[in-house]
């Protein structure tokens, strides 16, 4: 079974300094790893994905992913955050039968 | 976003009485689930369906029941509401014919037991 840890429940941040939400993932099998985000009062939406190839993964709004096989680590980072991207990240990875597995999330307060 | 309805969105309801929520997708996905939110926990699976009538138990089963009778809708059921059982509670679907099979999320329910 896979199992996905999320090292810090919290990490408060300056607006336009840089972030790094730390995940970790334990798994003999096949790695499916996947950030979804989760702004405030709503569901959770795909961040991004990675499953193979380059080991690092972009979003569209400036997140970026990299996997370390060797570390068994995805941990997501941004260069510059912003005001909007106060929200709480979950690390997920797929164990079997297409079953996601979550980590306990991330909460960012970006401050002004 | 993806064609994914919870209903109701909000519910408050009293120890030992029953409650059905319901989860509706318009994007004719295969798979189904439901998960429940919790401070510290992340989400966790309570069930899930890979097609109509197709179901199976996640890790936190104990006290909830699902239908699915048609591919659209996914039912969860609590059949007799504890306060253990307050919580939020999401809706996810997923095509398995697709390379990543990602899920996606509803709204949310969050549910009150008193």
């Amino acid at each position: 079974a896979q199992s996905v840890t999320q090292l810090d429940s919290q990490v408060p941040v300056f607006e336009e300094a840089p972030v790094e939400l730390r995940c970790n993932y334990s798994s003999s099998v096949s790695v499916y790893l996947f950030w979804y985000v989760q702004y405030p009062n709503q569901g959770l939406q795909l961040l991004l994905k990675y499953l193979s190839g380059s080991t690092l993964v972009e979003s569209i709004n400036g997140f970026e992913a990299e996997f370390n096989k060797s570390q068994t680590s995805f941990h997501l980072r941004k260069p510059s955050v912003h005001i909007s991207d106060t929200a709480e990240y979950f690390c997920a990875g797929k164990a079997a039968g297409n079953k996601l597995t979550f980590g306990g999330g991330t909460r960012v307060l970006v401050k002004p | 976003d993806a064609g994914i309805t919870q209903s109701p969105r909000h519910k408050v309801t009293e120890t030992g009485t029953p409650v059905t929520l319901r989860c509706h997708q318009t994007e004719n996905h295969r798979y189904m689930y439901w998960y429940r939110q919790d401070p510290g926990h992340g989400l966790r699976l309570i069930h899930y369906s890979y097609g109509v009538k197709d179901t199976d138990k996640g890790e936190v089963s104990d006290g909830y029941s699902v239908s699915r009778s048609k591919t659209e809708d996914f039912l969860l059921t609590l059949e007799s509401a504890t306060s253990s059982q307050t919580s939020v509670y999401f809706c996810a679907i997923s095509d398995p014919g697709t390379e990543y099979n990602e899920q996606f999320f509803g709204p949310g329910t969050r549910l009150t037991v008193l």
